[in-house]
């Protein structure tokens, strides 16, 4: 299957800090990207959207000043956490698909955001 | 509204049992898209299988195999002869239409292998 990647895997910051990550797509074009969260031995939670060079589409109850997201390339896509706080410790995890159609999201191998 | 359960939250076997891991959905929509997904301890998810509403072959791949059956709106997920290996959380997922889009999650099934 594809490959997606996530950077950092893993991130410890103080409370009030702005953190980003990034996901990328190693082999192919990701036209779109999905951004999860995920909390301790619960499901994935969609948090938004993004389609190449267009603004990102967020869930409901998902504040996107406080979680911005960029999509400036096919295969790059970022999430920063701006002015962290202990609740948005989570695991944090992009996927990437090529197209529309038949096409399967690919998981990057996810983030895990300790906010102290 | 899309809806994917997986009533079995946990489930611990002796390796080289077969195991099942059950999945029920919900959806008005005519086509879609149902999935597996594989989660170890690492955390990455792992793609397993796609199955679209107008297939309702069974699959089978090595030890895995899935059982998909629209009249009682269920794509159940075999593993035959478990390993250690195969302890992870089991996500089952749902996709809308046509034009594949957000994926309705479950709430995941942690299945552990005992040696």
């Amino acid at each position: 299957g594809a490959v997606v990647s996530q950077h950092p895997s893993r991130v410890i910051c103080k409370s009030g800090t702005s953190v980003k990550i990034e996901c990328r797509s190693l082999d192919f074009q990701a036209t779109t990207m999905f951004w999860y969260r995920q909390f301790p031995k619960q499901s994935l939670m969609l948090m938004a959207t993004s389609n190449e060079g267009s603004k990102a589409t967020y869930e409901q109850g998902v504040e996107k000043d406080k979680f911005l997201i960029n999509h400036a390339s096919l295969t790059l896509s970022t999430l920063t956490v701006t002015s962290a706080h202990p609740e948005d410790s989570s695991f944090y995890i992009c996927s990437g698909r090529a197209g529309g159609g038949a096409d399967t999201q690919y998981f990057g191998p996810g983030t895990r955001l300790t906010v102290l | 509204a899309q809806k994917v359960t997986q009533a079995q939250t946990e489930i611990s076997v002796v390796e080289k049992e077969d195991v099942t891991l059950d999945c029920v959905y919900e959806t008005r929509d005519t086509t879609y898209y149902l999935f597996w997904y594989k989660q170890p301890p690492s955390g990455e998810l792992v793609f397993l299988i796609r199955r679209n509403s107008f297939d309702e072959q069974n699959e089978i791949s090595g030890r895995y195999s899935w059982n998909f059956q629209k009249s009682t709106s269920s794509f159940n997920f075999t593993i035959t002869a478990s390993q250690v290996v195969d302890s992870a959380v089991y996500f089952c997922a749902l996709s809308r239409g046509s034009t594949l889009g957000r994926l309705y999650f479950g709430r995941g099934t942690q299945l552990t292998v005992w040696p």
